[in-house]
């Protein structure tokens, strides 16, 4: 069965530095979402990718973070200067259509550790 | 904004038991998801629904449109159920989710 990969599994950073965070969807789907999930919260939206562009994005998302779809197959979230409070799991969603009856299939997560 | 509410938070069963969570959202929709967390912190999807019920096999998912709630039902009960439940709405042109905070599931030999 088709699934969405997320690579790295863990990523520890120093506070400031760079980290590009990726996905690969799964192939036909034509809706991407980066969603976190600090320890012990829920897990919250952060942005929606569609038709190569930015479709919808949350207060979170500021101009620390940045989404591409670099090569029509990956899917990356880059923070460019981490802070600690970015310390979160990650996880990268997916899904076909554009009907609110779709459902998000959901990659394993990266844990980033900022320190 | 959608305000998605589940309980309990905790829940503790012994093996073979019947458990329920309930959940509940501010805002209409059109769909409902459940989802499942596990230790390891993958989520996996496990319904998405939008009138009725659903059944997979110890997995029953209800829901009622106009009251806006949803209950996922685990029938017979194991300890490799024992995981984090969570419901999440989608809402929005782009159908983002709204989670909730999760029930933690704990079922004992």
């Amino acid at each position: 069965e088709p699934e969405v990969t997320q690579t790295p599994s863990h990523q520890v950073t120093q506070m400031g530095q760079e980290v590009i965070l990726r996905c690969v969807p799964i192939s036909n789907h034509l809706y991407f979402y980066w969603y976190r999930q600090i320890l012990g919260q829920k897990v919250e939206f952060l942005v929606s990718f569609y038709n190569n562009e930015i479709s919808e994005k949350s207060e979170i998302f500021d101009d620390q973070f940045s989404v591409e779809r670099p090569d029509g197959s990956n899917f990356t979230l880059k923070i460019r200067s981490t802070k600690l409070e970015d310390s979160a799991m990650y996880f990268c969603a997916s899904r076909v259509l554009a009907g609110s009856s779709d459902t998000q299939y959901f990659g394993p997560g990266t844990r980033l550790t900022v320190l | 904004k959608n305000e998605v509410e589940q309980s309990p938070q905790n829940l503790t069963a012994q093996e073979g038991e019947f458990i329920t969570i309930n959940c509940s959202y501010s805002v209409g929709i059109s769909a409902l998801h459940w989802l499942q967390q596990h230790p390891g912190g993958g989520i996996v999807s496990l319904f998405m629904l939008s009138s009725g019920k659903k059944k997979h096999g110890r997995l029953i998912a209800t829901i009622n449109i106009q009251e806006k709630h949803s209950s996922l039902h685990i029938t017979a009960s194991h300890p490799r159920d024992s995981a984090v439940y969570i419901c999440a709405a989608p809402g929005g042109s782009n159908y983002k989710l709204t989670f909730g905070k999760g029930t933690l599931l704990t079922v004992n030999p």
